[in-house]
């Protein structure tokens, strides 16, 4: 299987502040990454997929790169309604595995 | 507007059976695949199966298969899973998810999200 590994765990932000959150593969995937945002008690929401493409209406202050086993998603001018918990997952091979996460706060 | 209402959850003794639904509404649903996403109370996402847009391709993570059974009924717009042989690390809140493209051959993660629905394992 393949381990998706995210960091930081958690980190303390700012409005205002410019974020990045990196996940790392155990393997290659290629760009076969998706990221999700979830806020507590809520269902996740799609960011990302193919580690750079913005899901429709997701605001342009998020950006993904990456390719092969490093990514980051990058949130630029954090904003009140981004402190959330994120995830990363990749669709390169089953089993579909995902990160273990990484809280913003504020 | 894309809808994903879930139902179908609720607690159950270790051993039992539950069959969670997912009714979709906004999209042409025999197009597109579906996934079963759950999460353990405070925990992270853990994928659990997916489904092509005709049914006839399944997948499932090895903490689930032969005990769960992912199915759609595109007549009624609706996903299914049916959990058997429930044990107490089942326990999560269940998520149906809408792949984001209608492509077939490759997997495309998901775009909509249903609310979610908790499955409670437990004597």
């Amino acid at each position: 299987d393949i381990q998706m590994t995210q960091s930081p765990s958690s980190l303390s932000a700012s409005v205002g502040d410019r974020v990045t959150i990196t996940c790392r593969a155990s393997q290659g995937i290629s760009n076969y990454l998706a990221w999700f945002q979830q806020k507590a008690g809520k269902a996740p929401k799609s960011l990302i997929y193919g580690a750079s493409s913005l899901q429709s209406g997701v605001p342009s202050r998020f950006s993904g790169s990456g390719s092969g086993t490093d990514f980051a998603l990058t949130i630029i001018s954090l904003q009140p309604e981004d402190f959330a918990t994120y995830y990363c997952q990749q669709y390169n091979s089953y089993p579909l595995t995902f990160g273990g996460g990484t809280k913003v706060e504020l | 507007e894309v809808q994903l209402l879930q139902s179908g959850g609720g607690l159950v003794q270790p051993g039992g059976s539950l069959r969670l639904s997912c009714a979709a509404s906004g999209f042409t649903f025999s197009s597109y695949a579906m996934n079963w996403v759950r999460q353990v109370p405070g925990k992270g996402l853990e994928w659990v199966s997916d489904i092509s847009g005709s049914g006839g391709s399944t997948y499932y993570a090895d903490s689930v298969k032969g005990r769960f059974t992912i199915s759609r009924d595109n007549s009624k717009n609706t996903l299914y899973l049916q959990m058997n042989s429930l044990r107490a690390e089942d326990t999560a809140v269940y998520y149906c998810a809408k792949a984001y493209y209608s492509g077939s051959g490759s997997y495309y993660p998901p775009d909509y999200w249903g609310q979610g629905t908790l499955v409670t394992v437990s004597s």
